[in-house]
């Protein structure tokens, strides 16, 4: 099976502007998830979309924003982009069925670079 | 706000040496634990994860962890380590309110194996 892919890689933009990171679960998964990882604030928890509904949330501002599709692929989007937001992206997928014991695959990550 | 913290920020041992890692979460109530590695260029992978029954939960690659609920804590061991296991670690708490998945991490663990 798959893993868990992104798209882009990496990416560079400046501030002011917004940029979407797109990612494909496992296949057969219907939950997928986002972190942020900087060195300084570590692995934080964005969203959770389970069957194209945000089922959980973070503590991220409103810039922040996901969708999930009917065939279980996701975008994030972050508007009005800060220096902060330089950033490893990381999507994980899980069932999304197995409510008190769901694994999550993490994919490789989106490498976004704000200048 | 639920925590989990990580007390060893940078281990360094010798191969063959043993290892044990410490995980505390902050909170009550149902969890399920993880424990994620991160090997160099490499994503995140599920070392091994805890729902619940055995208390000691084996992974991959060697590793095992230990859930003791009165102490809040799920400590990752290996009896001997090699080189290969340079990665950084970091613990993972999903906490079970209202289902899905929103994991906190705690900031991680670097460790090092010397020849």
């Amino acid at each position: 099976k798959a893993g868990v892919t992104q798209t882009p890689r990496y990416l560079i933009k400046t501030r002011g502007q917004q940029v979407t990171l797109s990612c494909s679960p496992i296949s057969g998964h219907r939950s997928v998830s986002w972190y942020q990882q900087t060195p300084g604030q570590g692995l934080q928890f964005l969203f959770e979309y389970f069957s194209e509904t945000q089922r959980n949330k973070g503590n991220f501002p409103g810039r922040f924003s996901g969708r999930q599709f009917s065939n279980s692929r996701s975008e994030m989007n972050v508007s009005t982009l800060e220096l902060g937001d330089s950033a490893l992206y990381l999507c994980a997928s899980s069932t999304g069925t197995g409510l008190t014991q769901e694994t999550q695959y993490f994919g490789p990550g989106t490498r976004l670079l704000v200048l | 706000a639920q925590s989990v913290s990580q007390h060893n920020h940078h281990v360094i041992l010798s191969e063959a040496a043993s290892l044990e890692l410490g995980c505390n979460y902050s909170y009550g109530g149902t969890v399920n634990l993880f424990w994620y590695v991160q090997y160099p260029g490499q994503h995140l992978q599920l070392l091994l994860k805890y729902f619940s029954g055995d208390p000691l939960v084996k992974g991959i690659k060697g590793f095992e962890a230990e859930f003791i609920k009165s102490k809040f804590s799920f400590n990752l061991r290996k009896p001997s380590v090699q080189w290969s296991d340079t990665a950084e670690y970091f613990c993972a708490v999903n906490r079970l309110t209202g289902g899905g998945n929103k994991l906190t991490f705690g900031t991680g663990t670097q460790l090092k194996v010397e020849l």
